[in-house]
């Protein structure tokens, strides 16, 4: 069955210090791995992907996120935290071998506070 | 950059009561899905919709549950006989591949 682990409910670090939200997950086939933010009383905002080809892929806002095969974890970082990252960040992961049936399978979310 | 746009943002509504939330997928967009989120809670699907019929549903997607695209544009939820349970935050999705999902900003559903 496909799943997605985000281990940590909260993250909080300060601000300039670099910053990682965890994600691991569980498919049968090659995977297909997204990033979403949510702000406070806003929709999914999507932030980066993987695909195919480089493992390190880079998103919006400078943050970038390292597909590792192996452990299969898909862990989103930044270099350098600004408060306004502060959001509720959702790992979603999709099977690339599930045909029309492309429905992500979501993260329960990790809450990220960046504190001044 | 083009949109997913969803009305209404917000809606409430009395326990037993029909609602329809609407959305407009992104024109050149072939796969259309639901999820909602119930406050505080992970995201869930609900129905993915592709070449005019349901692609795909989860359990929570029973017969109260049904979609539309009635128009060639518009893609709708329409949820019968609404329970306290069904309040939540109501996301569309369309997609094509290879550029990913891209999200409505939801309509927070209230159930009274």
């Amino acid at each position: 069955a496909q799943s997605v682990a985000q281990p940590e409910d909260q993250v909080n670090v300060a601000e300039g210090n670099p910053l990682t939200v965890k994600c691991t997950y569980s498919v049968s086939g090659n995977p297909y791995l997204f990033w979403y933010v949510q702000y406070p009383n806003r929709g999914l905002q999507f932030l980066l992907k993987y695909i195919t080809g480089d493992n390190l892929v880079k998103g919006s806002y400078g943050f970038e996120a390292e597909f590792n095969k192996s452990q299969t974890s898909f862990h989103l970082k930044k270099p350098s935290a600004l408060v306004s990252d502060s959001a509720l960040y959702f790992c979603a992961v999709r099977d690339f071998n599930a045909g029309n049936n492309r429905k992500l399978i979501w993260g329960l979310g990790t809450s990220l506070g960046v504190n001044p | 950059e083009p949109e997913v746009t969803q009305t209404p943002s917000h809606q409430v509504t009395q326990m037993g009561q029909e609602v329809i939330l609407r959305c407009v997928p992104i024109s050149n967009h072939l796969y259309f899905y639901w999820y909602r989120q119930i406050l505080g809670q992970k995201v869930e699907f609900l129905v993915s919709f592709y070449n005019n019929e349901i692609s795909e549903k989860s359990e929570i997607f029973d017969d109260q549950f049904s979609v539309e695209r009635p128009d060639g544009s518009n893609f709708t939820l329409k949820i019968r006989s609404t329970k306290l349970e069904d309040s939540a935050m109501y996301f569309c999705a369309s997609s094509e591949q290879p550029r990913g999902y891209t999200f409505g900003s939801g309509t927070r559903l209230t159930v009274v």
